[in-house]
């Protein structure tokens, strides 16, 4: 089964810095991957998927996340954080085997952004 | 587009009752998938059905049950509540095909069930 780490269960930022959430997963063989935001007392919200084409991916709210096979990562950054960006982040996979329809979560990483 | 619709919000029960929820998936869609969120183990996959069939299932007991109809959408049953299914379920639909880069899932804003 895949497994999917995200280091720090919170982050902090200032407005305007860089944030970085990280993401490390667990195959022999590159999966699909998937970074998702959620509100408070909301659902999941996709940010952006890697599937196997570029390994730079740009998502919404100017959010990107880049693919490193050798490392097993699929770091989420986002160059200038706004308030509006406070929300917890999960970064999930999907197998390419036999586990059509399921995804893989990380624990996620709640971000605060700090006036 | 609609987006992914579930019905009720909110729900509060006490144990031993039954409770089902409902999921209304993307227009064209018909995969729908359930996860139950809590603070302590995080997002779990409960089950996946596509063209009403069950295709994928995870680790919970008999207690928690689905179906899917043919117009796709789906409901879930939890019989005999205990405290711990007190959470937040998210179901998510998607097409459901065999192309996994077209295969992605999106999430309705979840029914959250308290189970006094």
């Amino acid at each position: 089964a895949q497994s999917v780490t995200q280091l720090g269960s919170h982050v902090s930022v200032s407005e305007g810095a860089l944030v970085l959430l990280r993401c490390n997963y667990s195959s022999s063989v590159p999966p699909y991957l998937f970074w998702y935001v959620q509100y408070p007392n909301q659902g999941l919200q996709l940010l952006l998927k890697y599937t196997s084409a570029a390994t730079l991916v740009k998502g919404i709210n100017g959010f990107e996340a880049e693919f490193k096979k050798s490392e097993t990562s699929f770091h989420l950054t986002k160059p200038s954080a706004h308030m509006s960006d406070a929300a917890e982040y999960f970064c999930a996979v999907s197998d390419r085997g036999s586990t059509l329809g399921r995804l893989y979560f990380g624990r996620g990483t709640q971000l605060t952004v700090w006036p | 587009k609609a987006g992914v619709t579930q019905t009720p919000r909110y729900l509060i029960k006490t144990r031993g009752q039954q409770v089902t929820l409902s999921c209304s998936p993307i227009s064209g869609h018909r995969s729908v998938s359930w996860y139950q969120q809590t603070p302590g183990q995080g997002l779990q996959f409960l089950f996946e059905y596509f063209s009403e069939t069950q295709r994928n299932k995870g680790n919970f007991p008999g207690r928690f049950s689905g179906r899917q109809f043919s117009n796709s959408r789906s409901e879930m049953n939890v019989s005999t509540l205990e405290l711990g299914d007190s959470a937040l379920y998210l179901c998510a639909s998607s097409l459901g095909g065999t192309d996994l880069a077209k295969n992605i899932q999106y999430f309705g804003a979840g029914t959250r069930l308290s189970v006094l």
